[in-house]
């Protein structure tokens, strides 16, 4: 059975750091795209970050510079490395398994809130 | 950047009735486009990839159509658990890259 847990919200503080993890099982990461998407509160779905199958990255424009897409193989785990978080980047992050062009399993997401 | 418009942002209908919801490209994305179904507290659910093709499991009632710039999801007829947002997504791989998500659309009960 594929499932996606996520984990490593929080609550941070304008500035800070979090690294959020994707456990995959029931497929491999390395062999698929894995994306991020982030709904903010009353918001609608936004992706963020994209690992592709070779290991290249892609981000949307809003968080390039600051985010980071990673993936441990070994431990079939997809991270998100966010950095100079903003009042903005408050949302519940979900990673996702991408096929063809739709994503077709999610995690139940983890809520990243960013305030002082 | 491509950008997706959705219409209606909201659609008021009765169990039974048809849904036809509409995403509008700012320019062609061929044929990548994905529908999926957005309930509160659950994490989104795919139902239409490569713009006509039904996810896994998706009951025959969800149809996709359209390539280019304009697509449609229709609910034949609405089931109780079909009432949700809907949002449609673009891949575009060419620079810049992108997989952005329309505003959405709320079908909510008349």
């Amino acid at each position: 059975e594929v499932q996606l847990v996520e984990s490593g919200g929080g609550l941070i503080q304008p500035g800070g750091s979090l690294r959020l993890s994707c456990a995959a099982s029931g497929f491999t990461v390395s062999s698929n795209y894995m994306s991020w998407v982030r709904q903010a509160p009353g918001k609608g779905l936004e992706w963020v970050s994209v690992i592709y199958s070779g290991g290249t990255t892609d981000y949307a424009d809003s968080v390039k510079g600051r985010f980071t897409i990673s993936r441990d193989n070994s431990k079939n785990t997809v991270y998100f490395q966010v950095t100079s978080l903003r009042d903005e980047d408050t949302a519940v992050y979900y990673c996702a398994r991408e096929h063809r062009t739709g994503a077709d399993y999610w995690g139940q997401g983890t809520l990243v809130t960013v305030s002082s | 950047e491509i950008v997706l418009t959705q219409s209606p942002a909201t659609l008021s209908l009765s169990p039974g009735e048809r849904a036809t919801l509409s995403c509008r490209a700012s320019q062609s994305v061929s044929s990548f486009l994905a529908w999926y179904q957005h309930k509160p507290g659950q994490a989104p659910r795919l139902l239409i990839y490569d713009a006509s093709n039904r996810a896994t499991g998706i009951p025959a009632r969800f149809s996709g159509s359209g390539s280019g710039t304009d697509f449609t999801l229709t609910i034949s007829s609405l089931e109780p658990e079909d009432f949700a947002v809907y949002y449609c997504q673009q891949r575009s791989n060419w620079p810049p890259v992108s997989f952005t998500f329309g505003p959405g659309t709320k079908v909510d009960i008349k």
